[in-house]
């Protein structure tokens, strides 16, 4: 089983604030990883597809990137309504596989 | 609009049994995989069971192997989820969802969920 572990666990921003959140892969796994938002009391969204696809309907702000084992999810110009638990995902392997999440908490 | 609804959820004993239901709308159901993901309430995401669009390739996760059966309904939009042997560790949120295959896809619709909360 694939282990996906992202970092930081929980990241506590300013609005306008440029956001990073990495996840890293125990093994390559190409470009199939995917990233999810989910708010409180909501089901996950997808939010990038493929490392680095964007999604319709998902703000531009909202960019991947990375491939192998590294990736990475930048919000750029953060909002109050980013404020969620970030997941990434890997679907290169059976059993698909989720990051611990990351808490992101507006100031 | 892509619908996915969940039920049968609720409160049931360890060692029972109980059935899950997603009713999906708004696309074409039998052109996608089907999968479960469930949520310990405040933890992360845990995939648990997967059917392809014609029943013929499912997966389970190994907690949930030998219990839990997955299944579909292509004539009613529906897909299942039969568990047995309840375990208190199986409380959860459990999300029905979709991709275009089992493997190498996102999860692109999520439901709402459905509680389970297994407990004496």
């Amino acid at each position: 089983e694939i282990v996906l572990t992202q970092s930081p666990d929980f990241q506590s921003v300013t609005p306008k604030e440029i956001v990073t959140i990495t996840c890293r892969a125990s093994q390559s796994i190409g470009k199939s990883l995917h990233w999810y938002q989910q708010k409180p009391d909501q089901s996950p969204r997808l939010l990038i597809k493929y490392a680095s696809q964007s999604v319709s309907g998902v703000p531009s702000r909202f960019s991947g990137s990375g491939s192998g084992t590294d990736f990475t999810l930048t919000i750029y110009s953060l909002e109050a309504e980013d404020a969620a638990v970030y997941y990434c995902q890997q679907s290169n392997s059976i059993p698909p596989t989720f990051g611990q999440g990351t808490k992101l908490e507006i100031k | 609009e892509v619908q996915l609804v969940e039920s049968g959820g609720g409160l049931v004993q360890p060692g029972r049994s109980l059935r899950l239901s997603c009713a999906a709308s708004g696309f074409t159901f039998d052109n996608y995989a089907m999968h479960w993901v469930r949520q310990v309430p405040g933890k992360g995401l845990e995939w648990i069971s997967a059917i392809t669009w014609n029943s013929v390739t499912i997966f389970y996760a190994d907690s949930v192997r030998g219990r839990f059966t997955i299944a579909r309904d292509n004539a009613k939009n529906s897909v299942y989820l039969q568990m047995n042997s309840l375990r208190i560790e199986d409380t959860a949120l459990y999300y029905c969802t979709r991709a275009p295959t089992i493997g190498g896809h996102p999860l692109d619709s999520w439901g709402q969920g459905t509680l389970v909360t297994v407990s004496s």
